[in-house]
């Protein structure tokens, strides 16, 4: 089946530490993988994306790459600030029945503290 | 950006009373929209596919006559939940597809927070 993995958190840190969350995912198929960020009372946007292996996915600082031999995507950020306090869910797309869907992880709260 | 508009963020009702959760594209046409639930602490099941003017494909495990979607035109799309009980009580939460903008790219409501006394 389809399944993804993250950490889980929650995950406290100081403003301007390393961040990195890690994501594994199980598929069939080449699926593409997705990093969304839902910050407090907003719904989920995407952040990053990359469509096959080796792809390197960026945004607002965040990398992450898709590594196919490890079956992992994890997220990084070498400086995070206040204003990365979110909800991070890593997630992977598939198609089924003509439809592509979205499967994602639990998620992992980052807050970041002055 | 593409916004969805997710209304109400927060409704309280009573057992075996249905309530009606909306989902709006406010900038482009939504050839498809998904439903999510969400527990607590744990992540975003699909419920439904729903595209205009169709009938919503229902993930297994998911009842068609209890969560019903209406995808009535390009920028509308409505769960109801009928004869609501506490068991249905969660965070549901719609995004949309459109038409022309970039592949696999699903935009999401703020979601809805479901409690049922």
């Amino acid at each position: 089946g389809n399944s993804v993995t993250q950490m889980e958190g929650p995950v406290t840190l100081s403003e301007e530490a390393f961040l990195t969350i890690n994501c594994t995912y199980t598929a069939t198929g080449y699926p593409s993988l997705f990093w969304y960020v839902q910050y407090p009372g907003e719904g989920l946007q995407l952040l990053l994306k990359a469509t096959k292996a080796d792809d390197k996915g960026s945004n607002k600082g965040f990398e992450a790459t898709y590594r196919k031999e490890t079956t992992s995507f994890h997220l990084e950020k070498g400086s995070v600030q206040v204003s990365d306090s979110a909800v991070y869910f890593c997630a992977l797309t598939f198609a089924q029945g003509g439809s592509e869907k979205l499967v994602f992880g639990k998620g992992m709260k980052l807050t970041v503290n002055p | 950006g593409a916004v969805v508009s997710q209304h109400p963020s927060w409704v309280i009702c009573k057992s075996g009373t249905s309530v009606k959760i909306e989902c709006r594209s406010l900038d482009f046409q939504a050839t498809t929209m998904f439903w999510y639930r969400q527990f607590p602490k744990q992540s975003l099941m699909l419920m439904a596919t729903s595209n205009e003017g169709s009938k919503a494909t229902y993930e297994q495990g998911v009842e068609k006559d209890k969560f019903l979607i209406n995808h009535a035109s390009l920028t509308l799309s409505t769960l109801t939940v009928t004869s609501a009980h506490p068991e249905d009580s969660s965070f549901y939460i719609c995004s949309a597809r459109f038409q022309g903008l970039v592949k696999n790219i699903q935009y999401f409501g703020a979601g809805t927070r479901l409690s049922v006394l």
